[in-house]
C-alpha cells in the first residue's frame, strides 16, 4: 500500500531564511511524488513532481525538492523565504506499481507561516 | 483557458435537502477528481472517472453521495439527503494523461455548509 506523510502540521521561519518542509513515503515500487500549495480560500496549485531522472527537482516560485530513495524522502525546499509563500503545502504519492489505480495519496498538509 | 470551473462557489442549506455541486473541466482533459476538504479529515478523494467512466468510488462516504459525468465538459456530485457532518469544501480536479505521472489542476472549490 502507498501512504505519504507531513509530520510537522506548522513550521515557521523568518523572511529571508530558507525553508524546509518535510515528505516521507512508502510504496512497493518507484514512487511518483508531487508537491503542491492551497492559498487561502484557493484550490490546490501545483508545485513540482518527480517522476524519474534528477533527484533535485525545481519548480515554480523558486521552490525545489530533492527525492532520497534511501530515505524515502522528497523535503519542499526554498533558499529564502517570502511571506507570501505562507499557505498550506501538501504532499502526494502515487506507487508506479499500483496498476489499477490513478489516484494520488495527499498528505495532512504542512502549513507554513514566514514571519517579516 | 478560465481552468477548472466549479459551482456553485458558496452553498449553504438545511439538513435533509439536496445539494448539486457542478464542475466543468479544462478542455482536452480525460481525468476528473471529486475531493472533499475538513480540518478533521483533510484531503479525501472521492471518485474520479476517466473519459467520463468512473473509475474508483471508493472514496464516497455513503449512498447519499451520487456521482456523474454525462459528457467531457461536465460533472455533478450529489448529496441527497444532506446532514451537518457533510459540511466541507469540495474541490474537482482535472488532468490529462496518466493522472498519476499527471499534474492535476484543481478548481477554487465549493464551500458548503449544511445546517
Amino acid at each position: 500500500a502507498q501512504s505519504v506523510a507531513q509530520p510537522e502540521d506548522q513550521v515557521n521561519v523568518a523572511e529571508g531564511n530558507p525553508l524546509t518542509v518535510k515528505c516521507t513515503y512508502s510504496v512497493s515500487g518507484n514512487p511518483y511524488l508531487f508537491w503542491y500549495v492551497q492559498y487561502p480560500n484557493r484550490g490546490l496549485q501545483f508545485l513540482l513532481k518527480y517522476i524519474t531522472g534528477d533527484n533535485l527537482v525545481k519548480g515554480s516560485y523558486g521552490f525545489e525538492a530533492e527525492f532520497n530513495k534511501s530515505q524515502t524522502s522528497f523535503h519542499l525546499k526554498k533558499p529564502s523565504a517570502l511571506v507570501s509563500d505562507s499557505a498550506l503545502y501538501f504532499c502526494a504519492v502515487r506507487d508506479s506499481l499500483s496498476y489499477n489505480t490513478d489516484k494520488l495519496i495527499f498528505g495532512t498538509g504542512t502549513r507554513l507561516q514566514v514571519f517579516p | 483557458d478560465a481552468g477548472v470551473i466549479q459551482s456553485p462557489r458558496h452553498e449553504v442549506t438545511e439538513m435533509g435537502q439536496e445539494v448539486t455541486l457542478r464542475c466543468k473541466p479544462i478542455s482536452g482533459h480525460d481525468y476528473l477528481f471529486w475531493y472533499r476538504q475538513t480540518m478533521m479529515r483533510g484531503l479525501e478523494l472521492l471518485i474520479y472517472f476517466n473519459n467520463n467512466v468512473p473509475i474508483d468510488d471508493s472514496g464516497m462516504p455513503e449512498d447519499r453521495f451520487s456521482a456523474k459525468m454525462p459528457n467531457a465538459s461536465f460533472s455533478t456530485l450529489k448529496i441527497q439527503p444532506s446532514e451537518p457532518r457533510d459540511s466541507a469544501v469540495y474541490f474537482c480536479a482535472s488532468s490529462w494523461g496518466l493522472a498519476g505521472k499527471e499534474t492535476q489542476y484543481f478548481g477554487p472549490g465549493t464551500r458548503l455548509l449544511v445546517l
